[in-house]
């Protein structure tokens, strides 16, 4: 199993541009988030899923949009980069059976807005 | 909103010393409590997995305690090495899978 995959691994962007950061996870997790860690911030909850077709604003949604149309995929489009989105992004997913869960992540891409 | 809180932010032991990394959470809603380990410019390694209905777990030199009352967690790493040296994360779950991230403990063991 590959488990969570995130694309790209780093990215340059200028200001003003979109893209989407992709992450796949092949272990059939009903929970997928995105989460973006920045220095003596902390991980900070941007967007979450609990399901295909269901998804949730996070702590820090602003300049991000989501969807869910399968169980395995959970891009995170960013409408107009702005410095203030240059960061390190995880995305996660997990599962929850019978009160156990357990949190799993992708390896992260690190996103540079210039 | 969860918060999650490390104390200390930072430490440095020397090797064979054991570590004390403290962890709090203001619900005790939480149901379970993850810890992981994160090198400089790296990823996420989960290290340990306490279930709500745990009080405690453990791998190899690893320990990690759940007090869901108090809203504490401790992660205790017995006889130091410099290879231990990194950023450990407390991680909470609550509603709906989500977690809440306290800032970190950044140890350095010093051979």
């Amino acid at each position: 199993n590959a488990g969570v995959t995130q694309t790209p691994k780093f990215q340059v962007l200028k200001t003003g541009q979109s893209m989407t950061l992709q992450c796949a996870q092949d272990m059939n997790h009903e929970y997928m988030s995105w989460y973006r860690q920045d220095p003596g911030m902390g991980l900070r909850l941007i967007h979450y899923s609990v399901g295909a077709g269901i998804t949730d604003q996070g702590e820090v949604p602003n300049g991000y949009n989501v969807s869910r149309s399968t169980t395995e995929d959970f891009p995170l489009r960013l409408l107009s980069a702005a410095p203030s989105q240059t960061s390190v992004y995880f995305c996660a997913s997990s599962y929850a059976e019978q009160g156990s869960t357990e949190a799993f992540f992708g390896q992260g891409t690190r996103l540079t807005v210039v | 909103k969860q918060e999650v809180t490390q104390i200390p932010a930072a430490l440095s032991v020397p090797e064979g010393e054991n570590l004390v990394l403290n962890c709090s959470f203001t619900d005790s809603a939480i149901y379970n409590l993850q810890w992981f380990r994160q090198d400089p410019g790296k990823g996420l390694t989960s290290l340990l997995l306490i279930q709500s209905s745990q009080r405690e777990q453990t791998s190899g030199r690893l320990n990690a305690s759940l007090d869901k009352s108090s809203g504490r967690s401790t992660l205790y790493i017995a006889a130091s090495q410099p290879g231990d040296s990194a950023t450990y994360l407390c991680a909470a779950f609550y509603g709906n899978n989500r977690l809440a991230f306290g800032k970190g403990n950044q140890v350095v063991v010093i051979p």
